[in-house]
């Protein structure tokens, strides 16, 4: 049970690159998050996705395209990085049982940077 | 609409010595409640969770917290401070009419020294 995974760790790009992060979990969670963390700011939801087949804005999604794979697989997209990208961002599950307890699991994160 | 406010960004204690965090939310109704820490390049783990059950919540590595409605605060205490809890404290809380979105507060620093 490898919970929640994200690749890759570390990735620098030019602006302008695109690239994707991928994120699986293996919990058979409904729901899927992305965020973003800078310092002094704590996370900030860009994307999350509460179900196969859906995916809603957060608070800061300008910038990023996301898609929902299957029920395991939550990827993230830049089209065209931008050096306000450099960020690290974290991918999560949780389940949508609020009887149980339906906290959040994190993946390791991924350290960007966009020069 | 929800959202957490802690009030502390840096704290720093004496190994040996009480640890306090505090978090104050905001919601109209009973919402759900977490703690999370979050080590040095690392990502977040769950220290405890408050779901509308008992309101003194115990969690792992000898934290707790305790959910008071009438202040509307979560704060976490520990009784004892170890070095290795010198980390990035997080307080959270899910939406109550999306319970798929969860807030954060803006995250305290706690530095623990010997």
């Amino acid at each position: 049970n490898a919970g929640v995974t994200q690749t890759p760790k570390f990735q620098v790009l030019k602006t302008g690159q695109s690239m994707t992060l991928q994120c699986a979990q293996d919990m058979n969670h409904n729901s899927m998050y992305w965020y973003r963390q800078d310092p002094g700011m704590g996370l900030r939801l860009i994307y999350y996705s509460a179900s196969e087949g859906t995916t809603d804005k957060g608070e800061v999604p300008n910038g990023y395209n996301v898609s929902r794979l299957n029920k395991r697989e939550f990827s993230l997209r830049l089209e065209s990085a931008a050096p306000s990208q450099t960020s690290v961002y974290f991918c999560a599950s949780s389940s949508r049982d609020r009887g149980a307890g339906y906290e959040q699991y994190f993946g390791p994160g991924t350290r960007l940077t966009v020069t | 609409a929800q959202s957490v406010t802690q009030l502390d960004s840096h704290v720093s204690v004496s190994e040996g010595t009480p640890v306090l965090l505090r978090c104050n939310y905001s919601s109209s109704y009973s919402p759900s409640l977490f703690w999370y820490v979050q080590h040095p390049n690392k990502g977040l783990q769950l220290l405890l969770k408050y779901t509308s059950a008992a309101t003194l919540v115990k969690g792992i590595n000898g934290f707790e917290a305790e959910f008071k409605k009438s202040e509307t605060s979560f704060h976490l205490t520990k009784p004892s401070a170890h070095m290795s809890d010198a980390a990035e404290y997080f307080c959270v809380v899910s939406g109550v009419y999306n319970f798929n979105k969860f807030y954060f507060g803006s995250g305290t620093k706690l530095n623990v020294k010997p």
